[in-house]
């Protein structure tokens, strides 16, 4: 099973600054890792596929990067509705399909 | 615009059976690949596994054993049962869709809004 090690836990910004957000996999995943956004109450939203590709509806600020075994995921010009919990998920090597244990944003 | 909506008992009974029903509205069910994902309270998210509209099924081999997963294309259905449930199957229960319908399946949106079951006695 590929294990997706997030960091950090939390990150507490405050609006306008930028937030990179970190995925290790304990195995080469090539390209193929998502992020995902959850806020309270909701269902997780797709954000980013295949390392780097929005998904639909999703703000230019939003951007990932990255192969292998290190991903990031940035989000410039933090803005209060970017509060959330921050998901990476993996679909190299399944099943299972993993996801990491994921980064909280806090916008001070 | 599609939406999926889960339902099911609420409260399950330790070593009964968990049954869900996620009940797409606004798509056609076929040609997609369908996921159900659970989350216990204040932690992160498990793949429970993934049906085709063919009926093909993968499913996490932590929990083949007690896992199925079917399709009800007519009534744009599909259903999840997992089998001698424990404490530890307490969780929000999601069903979502996959992006596409060939290399993508695996990213999944859109998603229900999920249903919690709790299991105890």
């Amino acid at each position: 099973e590929t294990v997706l090690t997030q960091s950090p836990a939390t990150l507490s910004l405050s609006p306008g600054e930028s937030a990179t957000l970190s995925c290790r996999a304990s195995q080469s995943v090539d390209r193929y890792l998502a992020w995902y956004q959850q806020k309270p109450g909701q269902p997780p939203r797709l954000l980013i596929y295949e390392a780097s590709n929005r998904a639909t509806g999703i703000p230019a600020r939003f951007s990932g990067s990255g192969s292998g075994t290190d991903f990031t995921l940035t989000i410039s010009s933090l803005e209060p509705e970017d509060s959330a919990v921050y998901y990476c998920q993996q679909r190299r090597n399944w099943p299972p399909l993993t996801f990491g244990g994921g980064t909280k944003v806090e916008i001070k | 615009q599609v939406q999926l909506q889960e339902s099911g008992p609420g409260l399950v009974k330790p070593s009964e059976t968990l049954s869900l029903t996620c009940s797409v509205s606004g798509a056609s069910i076929s040609d997609y690949y369908w996921t159900w994902i659970r989350q216990p309270a204040g932690k992160g998210l498990e793949w429970i596994g993934r049906i085709y509209s063919s009926g093909d099924t993968r499913y996490n081999p932590s929990l083949h054993s007690r896992v199925t997963m079917s399709v009800d294309v007519f009534n744009k259905q599909v259903s999840l049962r997992l089998t001698s449930v424990t404490a530890a199957d307490t969780a929000i229960y999601y069903c979502a869709r996959g992006l596409g319908s060939t290399w993508d399946h695996n990213w999944f949106d859109p998603w229900g809004q999920g249903t919690l079951v709790t299991v105890s006695s």
